[in-house]
Order: C-alpha cells, then structure tokens, then sequence
C-alpha cells in the first residue's frame, strides 16, 4: 500500500527539542521531494519545509528558518523534521507530504504527529 | 509573495444543492491551483491539480475551472460527507508554497 506514516510528536516544553519521523512505504520516496506541512489547532495549513528527492535542496518557510532541519534518508524511505528551540506557536499536527513530479501539488499525505510546546 | 483569498470563509448548503468555493490569486498564477478537501479529524486529500483536473479516484460531482486570478471549485451535487474544509494552493512559484485559508463547507 502507498502510504505515509509519521511518527515521534509529543510534549515538549518551550526551547527545547523534537525530532518527527515520516516513513514512506509502497513507492521509491527518493523519486520525490518530500515536505512537512503543519495545521495548529483549530487553524488552517501551514507550509513548513521541503527537500529535494537527493535531499541536496532544502527550503523552509520563515516562521522556522534557522531552528528546524528537514533530512531524509532515502535508504529507508524515511523523512525527518528535527525541530529545535521550540515555541508555543510551533504547537501543530505536522503532516508530511509527497510532491508529484516537478509541479509539486501534494498528492500524498500522512495521518500527521501531534506536537505540542508547552511548560 | 503571492496570496491565495478564499472565499466565502464558511458556506452552508443543503444535501442535493450545488456549492461553489472560491480562490483568488493576487496576482496571476496560470493554472497552477490544486484543491485540497479535509474532513474533520482526517489529513487533507488531494482533489483537483492544474486547476481542473481531478485526482484519481475522486467522485465525478467535484469539478474546478479557473485560470489566472480566479479559480472556482464546485460539487454539484452535495452529500453529507462532502462536510469538510476546502483548500487552494498555489503549487508553483515557490518557496514558499501558499494555501489559502480554507472555506469551511457546512451540510443545512
């Protein structure tokens, strides 16, 4: 079956770290680039961050430039999001996401990881 | 940056009507829309990409049309479980890639 499965959300308190996993299965995911959308609560989608299918080019929008990291590891078909010196605004189900071809609509998506920056 | 409006922020609609959600771009974006349905407690779902055309295994009452600024999706005829919120994207020009802000769908 062609799925996403995330992983590693959790409770963590302001500053501090947490590292949400995505494990593709059913397709070869370094044939594409992968992303991580966030949706804080009660709010709507949120773009977080992207990475080529080699995993050489990384984006990542503003809100998170410099304090998250986006890698993968195209031998176990797996994503990453190493999120640190988190905020209370960071709270979010954190989706990751499989971008079709070069158009880069999302033709995939995670169940998502629940992640929650509280003292 | 480009900002996606949609529009209206929630639509009510009864079982068998028609819904018409909107999306405009603030400046022109061709075709480069997707359409994103999200039921309660679930991950989106890809519904339309290139403005009109609809992903695999999505019901034939979704259409979308569009070009340019303005881009329309439309059920023609609704059910109860088309209850969901309803999001465009701009799938080019990026980083950073926009979402609208959704439009609620509510079932009278």
């Amino acid at each position: 079956e062609v799925q996403l499965v995330e992983s590693g959300g959790g409770l963590v308190k302001p500053g501090g770290s947490l590292r949400v996993s995505c494990e593709a299965s059913g397709f070869n995911s370094s044939d594409y680039s992968m992303n991580w959308v966030r949706q804080a609560p009660g709010k709507g989608l949120q773009w977080v961050s992207s990475i080529s299918g080699s995993g050489i080019y990384k984006y990542y929008a503003d809100s998170v430039r410099g304090r998250f990291t986006i890698t993968r590891d195209n031998a176990k078909n797996s994503l990453f999001l190493q999120m640190s010196s988190l905020r209370a605004e960071d709270t979010a189900i954190y989706y990751c996401a499989r971008a079709w071809g070069s158009a880069g609509y999302f033709d995939l998506w995670g169940q998502g990881a629940l992640v929650t920056v509280s003292s | 940056e480009i900002v996606m409006t949609q529009s209206p922020a929630t639509l009510s609609v009864s079982p068998g009507e028609r819904a018409t959600l909107s999306c405009r771009a603030s400046q022109s974006v061709s075709r480069d829309v997707a359409w994103y349905q999200q039921k309660p407690g679930q991950a989106p779902r890809l519904l339309i990409f290139g403005a009109s055309t609809r992903a695999p295994d999505i019901p034939p009452r979704f259409s979308a049309s569009g070009s340019g600024t303005e881009f329309t999706l439309t059920i023609s005829s609704l059910q109860s479980e088309d209850l969901a919120v309803y999001y465009c994207q701009l799938y080019t020009n990026w980083p950073p890639r926009i979402f609208g802000q959704g439009t609620k769908l509510e079932i009278k």
